[in-house]
């Protein structure tokens, strides 16, 4: 147990909808990665936030967003829902600003079935 | 484009035998460099890193990788496999503070 928890395990939706992920880090890490995870696309890092801000950004689309909240939890906001969408969805921390030279934390993912 | 490349999809190993799962990187400057492995229905878990020092890295669960600058490499070993080493593999690398991974290599370990 990596101590990220994730929620919901799965979920299904449909096209056009618009759904929101959670994930609480480890207690002390500031930063929050979240990562999408499919099969055609591999793994890709969407956005990080460290301490509330934003710290960087991947190949995140414009349909989605983020935040950190004070308490440190993330959510991933997906919206206008396309098929391609589906994936797994992971949130990993940190506690450091910079996630190149220090491990990350993996949640156990969101899995996201769009029909 | 600053990546890691993993060459084989899967790798397959009998149990007691050594394996070797390939990474090889391409990255100006000195890369960071890391092993995470994935079980079935779980998150990545973290294996090992390099960052500086000693080209031997030893990691978790016995694992070890070397790093190789002339040959661009960054492969992951371990002297005798398990069954319970079976998974999916992948190799990453820091590119402007961000891991980008590679494709991930299924490593299966026959009893």
């Amino acid at each position: 147990d990596s101590g990220v928890t994730q929620t919901p395990k799965h979920l299904i939706t449909a096209t056009g909808q618009r759904v929101t992920l959670r994930c609480s880090p480890r207690s002390g890490d500031l930063s929050v990665y979240w990562y999408q995870q499919s099969l055609d696309q591999g793994l890709q890092f969407l956005i990080q936030y460290y301490n509330g801000e934003e710290r960087a950004k991947g190949n995140i689309l414009e349909r989605f967003s983020a935040q950190q909240f004070p308490d440190l939890h993330s959510e991933l906001n997906l919206s206008s829902l396309e098929l391609g969408d589906s994936a797994l969805y992971f949130c990993a921390s940190s506690p450091a600003t910079s996630g190149g030279l220090n491990e990350q934390f993996f949640g156990p993912g969101t899995r996201l079935t769009v029909l | 484009a600053q990546s890691v490349a993993q060459p084989e999809d899967q790798v397959n190993v009998a149990e007691g035998n050594p394996l070797t799962v390939k990474c090889t990187y391409s990255v100006s400057g000195n890369p960071y460099l890391f092993w995470y492995v994935q079980y079935p229905n779980r998150g990545l878990q973290f294996l090992l890193k390099y960052i500086t020092g000693d080209n031997l890295v030893k990691g978790s669960y016995g694992f070890e990788a070397e790093f190789n600058k002339s040959q661009t490499s960054f492969h992951l070993k371990k002297p005798s496999a398990l069954v319970s080493d079976s998974a999916l593999y992948f190799c990453a690398v820091t590119v402007l503070q961000k891991l980008v991974f590679g494709t991930g290599t299924r490593l299966l370990v026959s009893p």
